[in-house]
């Protein structure tokens, strides 16, 4: 059971270009939502989050925009960089509560060609 | 700096072995996790634990068990490898807000 779901698997964008994950989930429960970084031989990373109070978040070139209705959130990266061509997870967590815990997505592969 | 320490990153063990994963932190930080991370299936967890000898079951906890005897060490163990146990493994610290992992266990089970 796949509680939050990630598309695409993978992508190739152009020097300069937008990039675009997007994300579902179920359970209505959750109320915040991260992404994470991954680059290749190391840890996932903390990128950026929201949390379900407000409809999009900006730092620098990456922005979650996030539709509560919809149950979805998707992370865009402007005029990416091949520095950005790294793994990226989308995750879900309920903040309170013991342990609480993210579940995160499948993942996609960004490649940013020259 | 958040320090998450994973005693190997390259692991290659026999079918039937007991395989001992270790993972260390430096935060003091009450809650830790064991992830697999495998192409396609992104990241799911095995086990947690928020607190000395208190576990709980991830999402995929079959073939596998943990150990916390203090605070700071975190361990997976393989009862018994088998090979669709092949994978990344990822050791994590922190909250429901923010996760720090270590660099993962590259585990091949032959």
């Amino acid at each position: 059971q796949q509680q939050v779901k990630q598309s695409p698997q993978s992508l190739i964008v152009q020097k300069g270009g937008i990039s675009i994950i997007n994300c579902a989930y179920e359970n209505t429960a959750f109320d915040y939502f991260p992404w994470y970084q991954q680059f290749p031989g190391k840890g996932p990373a903390l990128l950026i989050a929201i949390r379900p109070d407000v409809s999009e978040k900006k730092e620098g070139r990456f922005t979650i925009s996030f539709n509560k209705s919809a149950k979805q959130f998707s992370l865009h990266i402007m005029d990416s960089q091949p520095g950005d061509s790294a793994t990226y997870f989308c995750a879900a967590s309920k903040r309170t509560g013991t342990a609480s815990k993210l579940t995160f997505g499948t993942g996609t592969r960004l490649q940013v060609t020259l | 700096d958040v320090k998450v320490t994973q005693s190997s990153r390259y692991l290659v063990k026999r079918t039937g072995e007991k395989v001992f994963l270790e993972c260390v932190q430096d935060m003091d930080h009450e809650n830790m996790f064991w992830y697999r991370q495998d192409p396609g299936l992104g990241l799911r967890l095995i086990y947690f634990s928020y607190d000395v000898k208190m576990k709980e079951k991830g999402d995929i906890p079959e073939g596998y068990s943990v150990s916390r005897e203090k605070k700071e060490r975190f361990s997976l163990i393989l009862e018994s490898a088998s090979t669709n146990q092949t994978s990344m493994y990822l050791c994590a610290l922190g909250s429901a807000t923010e996760a720090f992992f270590g660099q993962g266990t590259r585990l091949t089970v032959v």
